[in-house]
């Protein structure tokens, strides 16, 4: 069946470094990839997405793009800041997948000042 | 500003009683997701409707949990008996799913206790 599998680990970076989540993905046919953020004590949002191979998702500086040949879509931004600091959930939808959403185990990132 | 709406906040309740959730999804959404998130499992999905007909539950224990549409304004979870195990976040998502391309909105969660 689809699955997400995300780097193990919490993630601790110093503020102005640079963030890099890994996700790779299981599936059938050709899925839709998406990035969530949950803050504390808040429901998931949507950070961003990539419907089909070789786009990039981007928003408020993160990006990741659908790479179709190593089925990943890694998590990237270039200056994190302390507000970046919360739970980041990769996510797949599949037309094969009955359009269930799978999502990956989360990764708690800290931005320390 | 249009959002899911999720009641109650927070619950807290003893072993062996009945607890309902309730979620509004967003109106014109064709899909809603329950999903319940503890530390130790994640993000588990329960179950989801698509047009207020359940697609898949294989995730809810049958013996006590239950997942309703009423109407397409409603969704509920319903859990009889709790048990302290059952206490998690719960979260209600809703989405237009079409093609693969399931964008959900989540609403902010019912954190249940059960003692």
């Amino acid at each position: 069946g689809n699955s997400v599998t995300q780097m193990e680990g919490p993630v601790t970076l110093s503020e102005e470094a640079f963030l890099t989540i890994n996700c790779t993905y299981t599936a059938t046919g050709y899925p839709s990839l998406f990035w969530y953020v949950q803050y504390p004590g808040e429901g998931l949002q949507l950070l961003l997405k990539a419907t089909k191979a070789d786009d990039k998702g981007s928003n408020k500086g993160f990006e990741a793009t659908y790479r179709k040949e190593t089925t990943s879509f890694h998590l990237e931004k270039g200056s994190v800041q302390v507000s970046d600091s919360a739970v980041y959930f990769c996510a797949l939808s599949s037309y094969y997948g009955n359009n269930r959403l799978a999502f990956g185990k989360g990764n708690q990132v800290v931005v320390i000042p | 500003d249009a959002r899911v709406t999720q009641t109650p906040r927070h619950k807290v309740t003893e072993m062996g009683q009945e607890v309902t959730m309730r979620c509004q999804p967003i109106l014109g959404h064709n899909t809603v997701f329950w999903y319940r998130q503890t530390m130790m499992q994640g993000l588990e999905l329960l179950a989801y409707f698509r047009n207020r007909a359940p697609l898949d539950d294989s995730g809810m224990p049958k013996d006590r949990f239950s997942a309703e549409m009423p109407d397409a304004t409603l969704a509920t979870l319903k859990i009889q008996p709790s048990e302290p195990r059952d206490s998690a976040v719960y979260f209600c998502a809703s989405g237009t799913g079409t093609g693969g391309n399931t964008e959900a909105f989540f609403g902010q969660g019912t954190r249940l206790t059960v003692v």
